[in-house]
């Protein structure tokens, strides 16, 4: 069965520091996603991994993908507060399957 | 982007009764899935909808509380059956649109009563 670990779960950063989210998973996949979650809402989609090495960026996140250590991180530089929410990431094996999520503040 | 219309948004239920939610896609999909999110959880696939099939159900659901429909490549239904507080949730659908990543509806939130 496919266990997708994702750490830290909760995160208290403050306004213009750096930190990364952890995602690791347990079968082979060369699909994984990271999703944005605000309070009350649906999953928004940050980024799609494809392959080995992979390496995506928007705005002051940042996701990278290494299939042979089946690692996934999200990379957050010089936090601002409207980042606060909670971070899935997913790997897609037959379906999809979700992290534990990480719930982050960034406080000013 | 590909879109999911998920309906309802919300809703308030008696317990012992049945609520049905509704997504439709706006692009064929081969397979739709169901997930449902408790308070401050992450979200639990409960079931994989095929068009033309009986939908394939996760460990700890069964087809008789969540009974769900798949009656052509755009639409799907999951009615949650008998409710209870328990129920209380958030239950969303997804689907892999070609040339999409995969894609959210956007939620239903349920409270049973």
């Amino acid at each position: 069965e496919l266990k997708v670990e994702q750490n830290p779960l909760f995160l208290s950063m403050q306004e213009g520091k750096n930190y990364t989210i952890y995602c690791n998973y347990s079968t082979t996949s060369d699909r994984l996603y990271w999703y944005r979650q605000d309070p009350g809402k649906s999953l928004e989609s940050l980024f799609v991994l494809l392959s080995n090495g992979a390496v995506k960026q928007e705005g002051r996140l940042m996701a990278s993908l290494d299939t042979k250590a089946r690692l996934s991180t999200l990379h957050i530089t010089a936090a601002v507060h409207d980042l606060s929410a909670t971070y899935f990431c997913a790997v897609y094996f037959h379906d999809m399957r979700f992290g534990a999520g990480t719930r982050l503040t960034v406080k000013p | 982007s590909a879109v999911i219309s998920q309906k309802p948004s919300r809703d308030i239920c008696q317990r012992g009764t049945s609520l049905t939610i509704q997504c439709q896609v706006d692009s064929q999909v081969t397979m739709m899935f169901w997930y449902r999110q408790q308070p401050g959880q992450s979200l639990t696939l409960i079931a994989t909808a095929n068009q033309g099939s009986e939908a394939t159900y996760e460990s700890g659901f069964v087809i008789d509380k969540f009974p769900i429909s798949r009656p052509n490549l755009t639409f799907s239904t999951l009615t949650v059956s008998n409710m209870s507080p328990e129920d209380s949730s958030i239950y969303l659908c997804s689907a892999l649109p070609p040339n999409y990543g995969y894609t959210f509806g956007s939620g239903t939130r349920l409270t049973v009563v």
